[in-house]
């Protein structure tokens, strides 16, 4: 049974480029939720997604981010027009819903030059 | 409101003596407990769990919480540390309703030979 996929591990953008981010979770899990970590901090929640719907998007900048997670396919952060704050990395993590564990990504490293 | 404080940001311990990562939360419902580690460069792994039954909790590489309700705590254990256990240590918990999970900051447990 896979783990959570996350791609691309690396992902470098010049400022004003886009980004999107790839989940998928694992088999079987229907919810997912996105976090952001930089450097000396910890995790920082984004976003909870259950199948085509989002249910909290409160850790979500107003801006320029948004993501989604289709009935069919992997779970897509967006991020536009990128600036050098932006970067950091992103991790997913999946779960069957409920009270069990998250189950993480390797995380996405998001590099703005 | 919820929220889980992690007090140590960083514990830096010499091989093979004990160590306590603290974690304690605060919640008017009841809670379910989890300690994630997370290697460089790598997504969060699951450590140990408190759903239920016992209120003390091992893992397979010797790591032990205890689940502490009237001091709303979950400290994180081991009385003898490896060189292999340098990683940052995340607490989190999630509600008797599931579905949203809240983490600390994080633990840098740095063990010296």
């Amino acid at each position: 049974n896979a783990g959570v996929m996350q791609n691309p591990r690396h992902l470098v953008r010049r400022r004003g480029q886009e980004a999107r981010l790839r989940c998928s979770p694992m088999k079987g899990h229907s919810h997912v939720y996105w976090y952001r970590q930089l450097p000396e901090e910890g995790l920082k929640f984004m976003v909870y997604l259950q199948k085509e719907n989002i249910i909290d998007e409160s850790g979500m900048p107003k801006e320029r981010f948004s993501a989604e997670f289709p009935k069919e396919g992997p779970s897509i952060l967006r991020i536009q027009q990128v600036v050098r704050g932006d970067s950091a990395a992103y991790f997913c993590a999946s779960s069957p819903g409920g009270i069990s564990p998250l189950h993480f990504g390797n995380g996405t490293r998001l590099t703005v030059t | 409101a919820q929220s889980v404080t992690q007090l140590d940001s960083q514990v830096p311990v010499f091989e093979e003596a004990p160590v306590e990562l603290r974690c304690n939360y605060s919640s008017s419902v009841s809670v379910y407990l989890f300690w994630y580690v997370q290697y460089p460069n790598q997504g969060l792994q699951l450590l140990l769990k408190y759903l239920s039954g016992s209120t003390l909790v091992e893992s397979i590489n010797g790591f032990e919480a205890e689940f502490n309700k009237s001091q709303t705590s979950f400290h994180l254990r081991k009385p003898s540390v490896h060189i292999s256990d340098t990683a940052e240590y995340f607490c989190a918990v999630t509600l008797n309703t599931g579905n949203q999970f809240y983490f600390g900051t994080g633990t840098s447990l740095t063990v010296i030979p």
